[in-house]
């Protein structure tokens, strides 16, 4: 079962809003990543986590805090977000993170802020 | 220069027809290369690994030529459940960087009846 999920799939949030996205993955994978993907452009790597460890920022304003309760489950809280930061937020995991492994998807949070 | 660059396309292609894309990478030490699939709002989704010796699954064959830092993509027989944007992607295995994929922009493919 090759199944990464997210909640939730559509997301409409002020820009005073506090709100989170949820990712949660069974399959015993020890990376997981959050991307955001503009329209018409490819997905940005914002942070990887492995083994429930923050080991990659991208340079992501701080509006965007990740959090990694367990190795099942990756947090994006979102606080005092713009306009610009309306996107597709996907959320992956690998098995590890060396080169051969594979990173799955989940379907997406489609974020929208007003 | 980019680090992954792809033809955005559009390619606008009968049923049936065969078409390639190409990708290239600039950075050498990439190790590990795929093709991703991405249908209109959905998440991209692996096609298939790309080796130096070329690997098909069915009516897909990708290639990797490391000297010239190229792949490819080959779709025979094209379908219209083929209409998508196809990503090339490559992953380094160094330093900070490992395990991290780099996505090309995209080659948008539409298949016509």
């Amino acid at each position: 079962d090759t199944e990464v999920t997210q909640t939730p799939k559509h997301l409409v949030m002020g820009m005073t809003n506090k709100k989170s996205l949820k990712c949660e993955q069974h399959m015993g994978h020890r990376a997981m990543y959050w991307y955001k993907q503009k329209a018409k452009k490819p997905p940005e790597l914002m942070f990887v986590y492995s083994y429930e460890k923050l080991s990659i920022n991208e340079s992501v304003p701080s509006r965007f805090s990740p959090e990694c309760p367990n190795s099942s489950l990756l947090n994006l809280h979102l606080h005092a977000l713009q306009p610009e930061d309306s996107a597709l937020y996907l959320c992956a995991s690998s098995k590890g993170r060396v080169s051969t492994d594979t990173q799955y998807f989940g379907p997406g949070t489609r974020l929208t802020v007003l | 220069r980019k680090e992954v660059e792809q033809d955005p396309g559009p390619f606008n292609v009968p049923e049936g027809a065969t078409v390639a894309f190409n990708c290239t990478y600039s950075n050498s030490a990439s190790q590990s290369f795929f093709w991703y699939r991405q249908d209109c709002r959905k998440e991209p989704k692996l096609l298939m690994s790309v080796y130096s010796s070329g690997n098909e699954d069915g009516r897909f064959t990708a290639q990797l030529n490391r000297a010239s830092q190229y792949i490819s993509l080959l779709i025979r027989d094209s379908k219209l459940s083929d209409s998508a944007t196809y990503l090339c992607v490559v992953k380094m295995n160094y330093g900070g960087s490992q395990g991290n994929l780099i996505f090309g922009k995209g080659t948008k493919l539409s298949v016509k009846p």
